[in-house]
């Protein structure tokens, strides 16, 4: 059974203190490890997948890097608008075209960066 | 930017009751996908679906749940006899391809409230 645990679960920040979230993960053959952000009361918003261990994703203040076990998501100066809860999650590589494809979710670190 | 729509946004209903929720997967999307999200814990698998039939399903998704795309542009959810333990987020998803670059977009989902 795919497995994902995020710590921590909560974060408090200074506008500007860069830090990292962990995502550690089982999973029986990874296809792709994804990060999404969530705010409150919406859906999911997706911002990198990777694929192997090794592989650096980036996008604005924030950075995902990926180990045969676990993923980081660096946050780099962080701005108050960076506030919401990052989720990590993992799909199996067991995946053909018409066979599912599902994503196991960790519980989340919720993220508050103060002005 | 395209998106997934779900409509309601909220639901109260009895328990009991049958509720059908509804979403508007992205246009030239293929996957499409349900998953829940109960308060305060993580975002959990329901069911995926491909050229008109289940793909996969979890051990949530049993005899009480059903979906359908009953046009070329809806994608429904339907939970017979609700219980109180079905209150939760719902959200709908679709991808181009069931694994990829670009993730699963996420609709912001249908609060669902049983009394």
């Amino acid at each position: 059974e795919d497995q994902v645990t995020q710590s921590p679960e909560a974060l408090r920040l200074q506008e500007g203190e860069s830090s990292s979230l962990n995502c550690s993960y089982t999973v029986s053959g990874l296809r792709g490890l994804f990060w999404y952000r969530q705010d409150p009361g919406k859906g999911p918003e997706f911002l990198f997948t990777l694929y192997s261990a090794g592989e650096e994703k980036e996008k604005e203040r924030l950075k995902a890097t990926l180990t045969k076990k676990e993923s980081f998501l660096h946050i780099t100066a962080p701005k108050p608008e960076d506030s919401a809860t990052y989720l990590c999650a993992v799909q199996s590589s067991y995946i053909t075209e018409t066979s599912g494809s599902r994503l196991t979710f960790g519980e989340g670190t919720q993220l508050t960066v103060n002005p | 930017e395209p998106e997934v729509t779900q409509t309601p946004s909220h639901q109260v209903t009895q328990m009991g009751q049958e509720v059908i929720l509804r979403c508007v997967p992205i246009s030239n999307h293929l996957y499409f996908y349900w998953y829940r999200q109960i308060l305060g814990q993580k975002v959990e698998f329901l069911v995926s679906f491909y050229n008109n039939e289940i793909s996969e399903k979890s051990e949530i998704f049993d005899d009480q749940f059903s979906v359908e795309r009953p046009d070329g542009s809806n994608f429904t959810l339907k939970i017979r006899s609700t219980k109180l333990e079905d209150s939760a987020m719902y959200f709908c998803a679709s991808s181009e391809a069931p694994g990829g670059n670009y993730g699963y977009t996420f609709g912001s989902g249908t609060r669902l409230t049983v009394v």
